[in-house]
């Protein structure tokens, strides 16, 4: 099984740029979760989903889109891309119940 | 109050040493509770789920207080790979919801 699987692993945009990151998980599971984490910082949620066709927004969704059309994939779409974006994004899957996180290997995305 | 705190750390200690971190959750309901550990730009992996009961794996031992909301781990015989940020991870009852703590960095120094 490969897990979770994130890509790209790197990427540069311009301010105004419009990308998809994408994430795949193999292992059936419900919840999938997307957080950024900057320098220093811990993890911020930004959008979550309990399963196929449901999302929902987490602490930090402005200028982010998701969808989950298959319970396999949880693209993050970043609309018009900010420097404020610049940051580390991990994609996260999980079952339902008393499981953990099983984390992407991330993407590292700068905005200039 | 944030909902998951730990101590802010950075604990520096020397191999061998033994290291102790702290972990308080504000929301009662909580249901499952784990510790992962960040090295350097990675992603976080799961180190240990936390039971009621308490649990060690090796070296690394986890301890829940239901009652006053706190979760410990303990490291003993630091080595140098353990190096890295530790997070303390707690899951809602509805098992929907995962917070992070802010996590805890440790250096063991040769």
């Amino acid at each position: 099984n490969a897990g979770v699987t994130q890509t790209p692993k790197f990427q540069v945009l311009k301010t105004g740029q419009s990308m998809t990151l994408q994430c795949a998980q193999d292992m059936n599971h419900e919840y999938m979760s997307w957080y950024r984490q900057d320098p220093g910082m811990g993890l911020r949620l930004i959008h979550y989903s309990v399963g196929a066709g449901i999302t929902d927004q987490g602490e930090v969704p402005n200028g982010y889109n998701v969808s989950r059309s298959t319970t396999e994939d949880f693209p993050l779409r970043l609309l018009s891309a900010a420097p404020s974006q610049t940051s580390v994004y991990f994609c996260a899957s999980s079952s339902t119940g008393g499981y953990g996180y099983t984390f992407g290997s991330g993407t590292r995305l700068t905005v200039v | 109050r944030k909902e998951v705190e730990q101590d802010p750390g950075p604990f520096n200690v020397p191999e061998g040493a033994t290291v102790a971190f702290n972990c308080t959750y504000s929301n009662s309901a909580s249901q499952s509770f784990f510790w992962y550990r960040q090295d350097c730009r990675k992603e976080p992996k799961l180190l240990m789920s936390v039971y009621s009961s308490g649990n060690e794996d090796g070296r690394f031992t986890a301890q829940l207080n239901r009652a006053s909301q706190y979760i410990s781990l303990l490291i003993r015989d630091s080595k140098l790979s353990d190096s890295a940020t530790y997070l303390c991870v707690v899951r809602d009852n509805y098992g929907q919801n995962f917070v992070f703590g802010p996590g805890t960095r440790l250096s063991v120094l040769p």
